[in-house]
């Protein structure tokens, strides 16, 4: 089966550094997705990886190995306005994409 | 980032009647484009997948007959809700996505629609 894992729930406090992790077993891999979605609104798009390592985009990163099966998204300098889920999206052979439950992240001044 | 567009943001409708909710990319094409509907504090569950021109396919137990799908454009797709009760509803968001150069892709969420079916 394809199975997407992240913790449920982070807590970290402003302005120090946090890195959500995700594990995934899907059929087949063309890339993996990060997305930040707050209550009540649409997911907003941050990142995608296809190649093993690591992308800066200001003050979040992601992070992927393929053969591990593994990537992370790190936050720097962590805001208040930080404080939402956390969504991991693999795009499958048929690429569709699977999705983690999501890791609710909270931050705490 | 791309822009996704969704309209209209909230509805309110009576039971029996239909619903039609807009989805455009602004500034690209996209290769395809997602329905997903969304239940308070669960992910997001994809409904159907859609190619322009191209019939939509649906995912297994969303009935196609009730939940239309038109794909006119490579910037607009439209899902119809028909004869809507008020089990359906739920948040419903759409997402377009476009691949770049080197099999790289990217894909955005419209803001969402919040129907309520009283």
């Amino acid at each position: 089966g394809q199975n997407i894992d992240q913790p449920t729930e982070m807590t970290a406090t402003e302005g120090a550094i946090v890195q959500i992790n995700c594990t995934y077993q899907t059929s087949g891999f063309n890339g993996l997705f990060w997305y930040q979605q707050h209550a009540g609104e649409a997911p907003t798009f941050l990142s995608y990886n296809v190649l093993d390592g690591l992308e800066e985009k200001g003050r979040f990163s992601s992070f992927l190995s393929r053969s591990k099966g593994y990537s992370y998204l790190l936050l720097k300098e962590l805001q208040m306005k930080d404080s939402a889920s956390y969504l991991c999206a693999v795009l499958d052979s048929n690429y569709q994409l699977i999705w983690g439950a999501g890791t609710k992240l909270i931050i705490k001044p | 980032g791309a822009v996704v567009s969704q309209h209209p943001s909230r509805v309110i409708c009576k039971s029996g009647t239909s619903v039609k909710i807009e989805c455009r990319s602004l500034d690209f094409q996209a290769t395809t484009m997602f329905w997903y509907r969304q239940f308070p504090k669960q992910s997001l569950m994809l409904m159907a997948t859609s190619n322009e021109g191209s019939k939509a396919t649906y995912e297994q137990g969303v009935e196609k007959d009730k939940f239309l799908i038109n794909h006119a454009s490579l910037t607009l797709s439209t899902l119809t809700v028909t004869s809507a009760h008020p089990e359906d509803s739920s948040f419903y968001i759409c997402s377009a996505r476009v691949q770049l150069a080197g099999e790289s892709y990217e894909q955005y969420f419209g803001p969402g629609t919040r129907l309520t079916v009283t």
